[in-house]
């Protein structure tokens, strides 16, 4: 059962376009939501933390959101760089039904042309 | 700015074998943890580790996994007797508040088990 889901699983977007990338999970109850990148063969990099309370975090050209009701989370890249091709994984922290682990999703890849 | 270290970047390694991957977390972290990431699959978790014990361990890590922090710097993960399915990117990962903070992740240990 994937408890994180993320959609699409690829997308390719023109330099300078901005883009959504959608989240949607059912570990429940859960603590914090986060977002990260990770280029090809490297360590995930944070770009946000979410607690169930709060609704919008942003962090330079990055945008998350959450909806805890619908457990729902989205990532907003706006005027997109070469340098955001990477993949980026929403990651959900669980109480401690889920063992208090980390649980991730397998990530969106993110291409952007020039 | 500190950063969490980890190597060998890259080991291959027959089967059978004993493999140590080591990583360097950054000093004033607390909770320590090991990820692994098939290729083209999600990031998984398999330890964590608090105050020099073994906190919470997933499936994944049976009694051919053992971690520790033998000098109070370098942290450790040893696969006994590798096997094929062991081939991944091992990601160390750590953080001052646990899963409710930020987590820090190395740049990975990439395993070829041939």
């Amino acid at each position: 059962k994937n408890q994180v889901e993320q959609s699409p699983q690829s997308l390719i977007i023109l330099e300078g376009k901005n883009c959504t990338l959608q989240c949607n999970y059912t570990v429940s109850p859960f603590s914090n939501l986060r977002w990260y990148k990770q280029d090809t063969g490297r360590g995930p990099v944070s770009l946000t933390i979410m607690t169930f309370s709060e609704n919008t975090k942003s962090n330079g050209r990055y945008t998350a959101t959450l909806d805890a009701d619908t457990k729902q989370s989205s990532l907003h890249i706006t005027a997109s760089q070469l340098s955001d091709s990477a993949s980026y994984i929403c990651v959900v922290r669980g109480s401690m039904e889920y063992g208090n682990k980390l649980v991730f999703g397998a990530g969106t890849i993110l291409r952007v042309k020039s | 700015e500190p950063e969490v270290t980890q190597t060998p970047s890259h080991q291959v390694t027959q089967m059978g074998q004993e493999v140590i991957l080591r990583c360097v977390p950054i000093s004033n972290h607390l909770y320590f943890y090991w990820y692994r990431q098939i290729l083209g699959q999600k990031v998984e978790f398999l330890v964590s580790f608090y105050n020099n014990e073994i906190s919470e361990k997933s499936e994944i890590f049976d009694d051919q996994f053992s971690v520790e922090r033998p000098d109070g710097s370098n942290f450790t993960l040893k696969i006994r007797s590798t096997k094929l399915e062991d081939s991944a990117m091992y990601f160390c990962a750590g953080g001052m508040n646990g899963m409710a903070g930020e987590l820090f992740f190395g740049e990975g240990s990439r395993l070829t088990v041939l």
